[in-house]
């Protein structure tokens, strides 16, 4: 079971966001990360806990590894505001976080 | 580019079948697993269902075991979803999805297909 917190997270623009995820066993890093707009497909934002995919800003950063994981906007822009969803890939059975929603404060 | 464009979507009447289309280019389709993954209204992300790139080994959810099958045409570049005996539980968007090369989870997704549940 994948468990994200907080739910909500109201931030300003340009002020850190920190959107924790936690793993009820360990997954080692083979956990990912998710942007998720309405209307729009989920785009890939890290994996391997760490590695940003291409195309992604550097402002998006992911650490942890193990059970405890957490991805960093460290100036969020007005296009990053959107549901974050983090997912564990040890196997095939991908489990998803239940979404953190970033809004604007 | 990675283009992923699902169709298919639409009514289905409780306990009917529907199958749903994922069309793929501007990649080797047939050197990619793919996943389907399905959110309910309001909710969450949840993965329903996985193929590998040669279509021998498929894996699904215990939510749609023998209800769902996964399968693809690689001639085609294309994967399908068949569901059968649908319930109210089963409406939501259902996005196809790249399994990244050589791991498991999905890189590229689809715009999604809504499918609605209801008499």
């Amino acid at each position: 079971v994948m468990t994200q917190s907080p739910a909500t997270l109201s931030v300003s623009p340009g002020e850190r966001a920190t959107l924790s995820c936690r793993a009820s066993q360990s997954v080692s890093s083979n956990l990912a990360w998710y942007q998720h707009k309405p209307g729009q497909a989920p785009r890939l934002l890290i994996y391997g806990a760490s590695t940003r995919a291409t195309g992604v800003p550097g402002r998006f950063s992911g650490s942890g590894s193990g059970t405890e994981f957490t991805l960093t906007i460290s100036s969020p822009q007005s296009e990053d505001f959107a549901v974050y969803y983090c997912q564990q890939y040890n196997s095939w059975l991908l489990t998803f976080g239940g979404g953190t929603k970033v809004e604007i404060k | 580019e990675v283009q992923l464009v699902e169709s298919g979507g639409g009514l289905v009447q409780p306990g009917g079948a529907r199958r749903l289309s994922c069309a793929a280019s501007g990649f080797s389709f047939s050197t990619y697993a793919m996943n389907w993954v399905r959110q309910a209204p309001g909710k969450g992300l949840e993965w329903v269902s996985y193929i590998s790139a040669s279509g021998g080994t498929t894996h699904y959810s215990d939510s749609v075991e023998g209800r769902f099958f996964v399968s693809r045409d690689n001639a085609r570049n294309t994967l399908y979803l068949q569901m059968n005996t649908l319930g109210a539980e089963d409406m939501a968007i259902y996005y196809c999805a790249r399994g990244y090369y050589g791991d498991y989870f999905p890189d590229y997704w689809g715009q999604g297909a809504l499918v609605t549940v209801s008499s």
